[in-house]
C-alpha cells in the first residue's frame, strides 16, 4: 500500500542553523511528490513539487528513488519558516488523489 | 487567484445531527476533495469526486456521505454526527492531470458536543 511516513512531529532549530524535514515513501511505481506548508492561520498551500525542481523560499527537495525519500533542505532557517509541513504523494491518474504524511511542525527559535 | 470558499469556518453542533459542510471553487476544477486534519494524524482523505454526480470513498468515509450536484460545489455531510467526528475539514479542489497542485480552503473547525 501507499504511504508517506514523516518521522518527526516537532523539528526545533535556531535562526541561521540548516533545516531538513525528513519524509519517506513508499510506492512501487515513479512517485509525484509534494510539500505543502500552513502558516499560522492560514490555509495549506503548496510549497514545491519534485517534478518542477525548483527552490521556494530557500527550500529544495530531492527526490531519492533508492532511499524513497524526499526531504525538505533548507541551509539557513528563518523565523518566518516556523510552520506545519506535510509530504504528499499523489499517484499517477487524473484523479489528482494524494497521500498525505503525518505533518512535522518547524519550530525556528529566534 | 484559485478561491476555495467553505461556507464556515467554526461550527458547533449536537450529537445525533446531521451536518452539512458545504464547499466552493470559483476555477471550473474537475476533482474536488474533502480531509480531515488531526494532530498527529495529518490529513486524511474522506471522500473526492472527479466530476459532476461522481464520487469515491477515501481512506476514512465511514459515518460521511457526499453530494456533488454542480461542479463547483462539493459539500460533506455527517449523517448522524458524533463527538468523535470532531475535527477540522479541509476542502481542496484541482484540475485533473499532470502533477497540477490541490488548493485548499480555509478549513472548518467542527465541534460536535
Amino acid at each position: 500500500a501507499q504511504r508517506v511516513t514523516q518521522p518527526e512531529k516537532l523539528l526545533s532549530v535556531f535562526k541561521g542553523a540548516p533545516v531538513e524535514l525528513k519524509c519517506n515513501y513508499s510506492y512501487s511505481g515513479s512517485p509525484e511528490l509534494f510539500w505543502y506548508v500552513q502558516y499560522s492561520r492560514q490555509r495549506l498551500q503548496l510549497l514545491l513539487r519534485h517534478i518542477s525542481r525548483e527552490s521556494i523560499k530557500g527550500f529544495t527537495a530531492d527526490l531519492n528513488k533508492g532511499e524513497t525519500s524526499f526531504h525538505l533542505k533548507k541551509p539557513f532557517a528563518q523565523e518566518e519558516d516556523s510552520a506545519m509541513y506535510y509530504c504528499a504523494l499523489k499517484k499517477p491518474s487524473n484523479t489528482g488523489k494524494l497521500i498525505f504524511g503525518q505533518g512535522t511542525t518547524l519550530q525556528v527559535k529566534p | 487567484d484559485v478561491k476555495v470558499t467553505q461556507s464556515s469556518r467554526y461550527l458547533v453542533k449536537r450529537t445525533g445531527e446531521k451536518v452539512f459542510l458545504e464547499c466552493v471553487q470559483d476555477m471550473d476544477h474537475e476533482n474536488m476533495f474533502w480531509y480531515r486534519q488531526d494532530p498527529g494524524l495529518g490529513l486524511r482523505l474522506i471522500y473526492f469526486s472527479y466530476d459532476v454526480k461522481m464520487k469515491e470513498k477515501g481512506d476514512i468515509p465511514e459515518g460521511y456521505s457526499v453530494s456533488r450536484e454542480k461542479k463547483e460545489r462539493f459539500s460533506l455531510i455527517l449523517e448522524s454526527a458524533s463527538t468523535n467526528q470532531t475535527s477540522m475539514y479541509l476542502c481542496a479542489s484541482s484540475q485533473s492531470g499532470g502533477d497540477q497542485p490541490q488548493h485548499f480552503g480555509d478549513g472548518t473547525r467542527l465541534s460536535i458536543l
